[in-house]
């Protein structure tokens, strides 16, 4: 089975400083793997995703992730943080390989909490 | 640009009630996903549809909840009797034939009193 660890519950931070978002996942297969952010009341929207290739994978507002395979991490990360970064950001896993007659599902971590203070 | 929709955005209801959600994915996305979100928690899938066939509702609490998507576009998750733990935030998703990327709609806010 697979599951999605998000080390942090709650990442605070100053403006403009660099902050880095833990992910962990466990699989026995290969995985694609997503980052999600949902603003207060709002649904997810797509950061980035990684399905292959390089491992650092760059999204939407200047988040960037890295894909390392020996220690199952896709830590997330922003060089200059800004107030309208504050929302809750999700790591997602999916296997690659679509068994017989299955369907792969989304697997969600708990959210991480970003807070960008002045 | 499209986008997922559901309505309505919160619904306050009293247990043994029923209540009724609605989604209308991205036109031409024939995979359709409701998800449960609890609060502090992430989302969880309830089902997902491919077009009009239920492929996954293991999560799904028949006994008291249903999902239907008759035409195979928009769809309908229904409880009857609403509990009190059934408080959470309720998301469609949609996805395109051989994409990755599932689209979420902005969610409805449940509350059971």
């Amino acid at each position: 089975a697979q599951s999605v660890t998000q080390l942090d519950s709650q990442v605070p931070v100053f403006e403009e400083a660099p902050v880095e978002l833990r992910c962990n996942y466990s699989s026995s297969v290969s995985v694609y793997l997503f980052w999600y952010v949902q603003y207060p009341n709002q649904g997810l929207q797509l950061l980035l995703k990684y399905l292959s290739g390089s491992t650092l994978v760059k999204g939407i507002n200047g988040f960037e992730a890295e894909f390392n395979k020996s220690q199952t991490s896709f830590h997330l990360r922003k060089p200059s943080v800004h107030i309208s970064d504050t929302a809750e950001y999700f790591c997602a896993v999916r296997n690659q390989i679509i068994f017989s007659g299955g369907y792969n599902k989304l697997i969600f971590g708990a959210g991480t909490r970003l807070a960008v203070h002045p | 640009e499209a986008e997922v929709a559901q309505s309505p955005r919160y619904k306050i209801t009293e247990k043994s009630q029923a209540v009724a959600f609605w989604c209308d994915p991205i036109s031409g996305h024939a995979t359709l996903y409701w998800y449960r979100q609890i609060l502090g928690q992430g989302p969880e899938l309830l089902v997902q549809f491919q077009d009009e066939s239920v492929v996954d509702d293991s999560q799904l609490p028949k006994d008291r909840f249903s999902a239907e998507r008759l035409k195979g576009v928009d769809s309908t998750l229904k409880i009857q009797p609403a509990e009190l733990g059934d408080s959470a935030m309720y998301l469609c998703a949609s996805r395109p034939a051989g994409a990755d990327t599932q689209y979420f709609g902005p969610g409805t806010r449940l509350t059971v009193l």
